[in-house]
């Protein structure tokens, strides 16, 4: 079965500052997608970015980019120029590349930033 | 930009009544999803929904839950007979084929 594991519980930054949370996964497939979703207080589940397994390039949006080290497990997520609006729960995520896809979260990481 | 609309945002409800949660999903979405966040611990898969079937359900999911499409835009998930154990955020998403899901903002079931 597969698993997703986040091994901070709770991370802080300073603003302007660059934070990366971690993952990590198990699985035997070899193509998969994963994903980090932000939530923030008000509890709505938000797409940060989103990487296909087959794919060598890590995927970055704006000040959001990954690490993705497929033969490692290893999908961590850093973000540049914190800001305060950044401060949320932080989720990581995996689906097979199946047509059900249901999603299959890590404990996720609470980030503060401080000013 | 379409978003997945969820009502109500906060239900509170008597222990061993039925509840029943709505959705909808965007307009032309296709796959289905419904989530569940007990407080502090990790998001849980419930159950998949493609073409008017369940695609996947998870242990959590027994005869406890139903889920359903009664026309075209709505898909709601029944609770019935509630547990204390069943307050939780509630989370629906959907998404086209090839693309990842999108969330509703979660309705938050209290059961006293």
């Amino acid at each position: 079965a597969q698993t997703v594991t986040q091994s901070q519980p709770e991370m802080s930054v300073q603003e302007a500052e660059t934070v990366t949370l971690s993952c990590t996964y198990d699985t035997s497939e070899s193509d998969y997608y994963l994903f980090w979703y932000k939530q923030p207080p008000s509890r709505q589940m938000i797409l940060v970015i989103r990487q296909e397994a087959y794919k060598q390039q890590n995927a970055t949006e704006n000040r959001f980019s990954v690490n993705f080290q497929k033969a490692a497990k290893s999908f961590s997520l850093k973000i540049s120029d914190s800001q305060l609006g950044d401060a949320a729960m932080y989720f990581c995520a995996y689906t097979n590349a199946g047509n059900n896809r249901k999603l299959i979260w890590g404990l996720g990481t609470s980030l503060a930033v401080n000013p | 930009e379409p978003e997945v609309t969820q009502t109500p945002s906060h239900q509170v409800t008597q222990m061993g009544q039925e509840v029943i949660l709505r959705c909808v999903p965007i307009s032309n979405h296709l796959y289905f999803y419904w989530y569940r966040q007990i407080l502090g611990q990790k998001v849980e898969f419930l159950v998949s929904f493609y073409n008017n079937e369940i695609s996947e359900k998870s242990e959590i999911f027994d005869d406890q839950f139903s889920v359903e499409r009664p026309d075209g835009s709505n898909f709601t998930l029944k609770i019935r007979s509630t547990k204390l154990e069943d307050s939780a955020m509630y989370f629906c998403a959907s998404r086209e084929s090839h693309q990842p899901q999108h969330f509703g903002d979660g309705t938050r079931l209290s059961i006293l």
